[in-house]
């Protein structure tokens, strides 16, 4: 089966700290990745996707194809980045078809 | 408009009872996603359309649950003889392509079954 995993529920840091989301897959295909954040009161919106190799608000991840994860990364961590991080996996379902499917999510709550 | 609009924002209902929560896209996206989030879980897939078509509905639990996209713009998830187990947020998220790159969500409708 194709699956996302997150394997904390809560991780908490101190501002300053640096944080590492952890994310691993299992998918039998070309994997392609995303991290989708929620902020308190706001809708889920996308933070950054692998195959864009781009950096933001100071968060990168890498995939690593050998581990089958696809950590997410900020040297520094802010209160801002207080939230819900949700890993994402696309999946090709046929015909034409995909969609993402989700972890469970991992709350960081950087300590102030 | 400028996002993506779903009503109602919370629905209580009784066990039994039926139900029709409402997706409004943005203008021009053709791809439309229905998630379902459970307390302490992430989003889990529905169904999914392409125009007016649902391309893959693999993720409807079971026969209660239906949506339809007539226009290939505002969507409608209904769900039959509703059970507690049905509560949820009920997320849609639409996609200027199909292909599921960038997805922009809702507010999600709140689904209370009593």
């Amino acid at each position: 089966a194709q699956r996302v995993t997150q394997p904390e529920k809560l991780l908490s840091v101190f501002k300053g700290a640096p944080v590492e989301l952890k994310c691993n897959y299992s998918y039998s295909g070309s994997p392609e990745l995303f991290w989708y954040v929620q902020y308190s009161r706001q809708r889920l919106q996308l933070l950054l996707r692998h195959i864009s190799r781009e950096s933001i608000k100071g968060f990168t991840a890498d995939l690593n194809k050998g581990e089958t994860s696809f950590h997410l990364k900020k040297p520094f961590a802010q209160e801002e980045d207080s939230a819900m991080y949700y890993c994402a996996l696309k999946l090709y379902s046929g015909a034409g078809s995909y969609q993402l499917t989700f972890g469970k999510g991992t709350k960081l709550s950087v300590i102030p | 408009g400028a996002g993506v609009s779903q009503t109602p924002s919370n629905k209580v209902t009784e066990k039994g009872k039926y139900v029709e929560l409402r997706c409004d896209p943005i203008s021009g996206h053709t791809a439309l996603y229905w998630y379902r989030q459970s307390l302490g879980q992430g989003p889990e897939f529905l169904i999914y359309f392409q125009g007016t078509g649902a391309a893959d509905d693999s993720g409807l639990p079971n026969d209660r649950f239906f949506a339809v996209r007539p226009e290939g713009s505002v969507s409608t998830l209904k769900i039959q003889r509703t059970e507690r187990g049905d509560s949820a947020m009920y997320l849609c998220a639409s996609s200027f392509f199909s292909g599921a790159n960038v997805l922009t969500f809702g507010a999600g409708s709140r689904l209370t079954v009593l």
